[in-house]
């Protein structure tokens, strides 16, 4: 079955403890991103990437890391938490670019950061 | 500044009634995509119309684009329990220097049994 999968589904931690959120495709696709989902603000672009060692940011990356090593994966790593980070995280993936393709979206990750 | 946005932010309609959903954009495009996201779940593609399209079907959705007045609408015939949801357009949006997808702030639907 074609799938975007990420873990953990749900995370509780404290502020400054290093976390990474994995994010995995089977679909051969390109183009990965990750987002956030906050209550107000609608759905934001943290970072994404056009391909293997591609990497961009998007409109909200401060506090965020990426690599992109292999073609399926796509970890998001939170160095030093804080409780602004607190959201509901999606990773995406399509065949190319986003702009002209179906984006797939992965069932979602809740941080909380106390 | 958003470059789609939903209207209305919320509808509560019977099943059985039609739905529509409304997204306005700001600048020139070359297609809209129309999202769906369950409750707490992933956004699920529903349809993706080009600039050069009036009109796509999918199903019991129908999707409209005027490019002249810069918005498009998403209609759902025979709504059912199921598809209550948020509702999401996505257009291009050049912000940074490079062209993203930018997605509204959503239409959340409620159908009622």
């Amino acid at each position: 079955e074609a799938q975007v999968t990420q873990n953990p589904r749900y995370l509780i931690t404290v502020t400054g403890k290093k976390l990474t959120v994995t994010c995995s495709q089977n679909m051969n696709h390109e183009y990965m991103s990750w987002y956030r989902q906050d209550p107000g603000l609608g759905l934001r672009q943290i970072y994404y990437s056009m391909n293997v060692e591609v990497t961009d940011k998007g409109d909200v990356p401060e506090g965020y890391k990426v690599s992109r090593k292999e073609k399926r994966n796509f970890p998001l790593i939170l160095e030093s938490p804080s409780p602004n980070q607190t959201s509901l995280y999606f990773c995406a993936s399509s065949r190319g670019g986003q702009l002209n393709n179906e984006q797939f979206f992965g069932p979602g990750t809740r941080l909380t950061v106390l | 500044s958003q470059q789609g946005e939903e209207d209305p932010q919320a509808l509560s309609i019977q099943e059985g009634e039609n739905a529509t959903m409304n997204c306005s954009y700001k600048t020139s495009i070359n297609n809209l995509q129309w999202y769906r996201q369950n409750s707490g779940r992933g956004l699920v593609h529903l349809i993706l119309i080009r600039s050069n399209e009036r009109e796509k079907h999918s199903g019991r959705l129908r999707v409209t684009l005027d490019t002249s007045k810069k918005s498009s609408s998403l209609l759902i015939t025979a709504s059912r329990a199921a598809d209550t949801a948020s509702y999401f357009c996505a257009t291009e949006a050049l912000q940074g220097g490079s062209e993203k997808l930018v997605f509204g702030k959503g239409t959340k639907l409620t159908v009622n049994p």
